[in-house]
């Protein structure tokens, strides 16, 4: 199975801020990765598929990029709503499997 | 608007069973690949299975092989995961999930349902 390692675990940040999350592939999985937000006792919602490419919908402060075996999700400018726990998914090679999260709370 | 409903969910005793739905809506059922995906209490994200549009291809998670069975009824539009010889790691909130592009490339959630493996 393709491990996914999402760096950091967790993270403090201000509203504002601009917010860098990585996730890192075992092995090549090109551009087949997603990107998910998690709000507290709600259902992931996907933000960025095929690695930089925004879902509808989703402000633009939002972003990803990254191929291979190295991704980012970055926030441009960090609102209220954000602070939230981000997964990425890689869904290249079977079977697919999750990056452990990263929790992004208020500093 | 694509809505996802799970149901069916609740408290069961370790080796008990269970039947999991999603309602779905908004789009055309039969032309989608659906998913199972669960989450442990305080844990992160596990993909469970995948049905293909048809019904004709299925997909396990090897902690699952052989004691869960996911299917769909295309009339009724309502995914289902049927849940056998549960114990306590099978307790965790259970989503649905519509697959986008790629059929492990899930676009769409439901708000998930519980199920509490416990005496």
């Amino acid at each position: 199975d393709i491990q996914m390692t999402q760096s950091p675990s967790s993270l403090s940040a201000s509203v504002g801020d601009r917010v860098t999350i990585t996730c890192r592939a075992s092995q090549g999985i090109r551009n087949d990765l997603g990107w998910y937000q998690q709000r507290p006792g709600k259902a992931p919602k996907r933000l960025i598929y095929a690695a930089s490419s925004l879902q509808s919908g989703v402000p633009s402060r939002f972003s990803g990029s990254g191929s291979g075996t190295e991704f980012t999700l970055t926030v441009s400018s960090l609102q209220p709503e954000d602070f939230a726990t981000y997964y990425c998914l890689q869904h290249n090679s079977y079977p697919p499997t999750f990056g452990q999260g990263t929790k992004v709370d208020i500093k | 608007e694509v809505q996802l409903v799970e149901s069916g969910g609740g408290l069961v005793q370790p080796g008990g069973s269970l039947r999991l739905s999603c309602a779905a809506s908004g789009f055309t059922f039969s032309t989608y690949a659906m998913s199972w995906v669960r989450q442990a209490p305080g844990k992160g994200l596990e993909w469970v299975s995948t049905i293909s549009g048809s019904g004709a291809g299925t997909y396990y998670a090897d902690s699952v092989k052989g004691r869960f069975t996911i299917s769909r009824d295309n009339s009724k539009k309502t995914l289902y995961l049927q849940i056998n010889s549960l114990g306590a790691e099978d307790t965790a909130i259970y989503y649905c999930a519509r697959s986008g592009s790629g059929w492990f490339a899930f676009d769409y959630w439901g708000q998930g349902t519980l199920v509490t493996v416990s005496s």
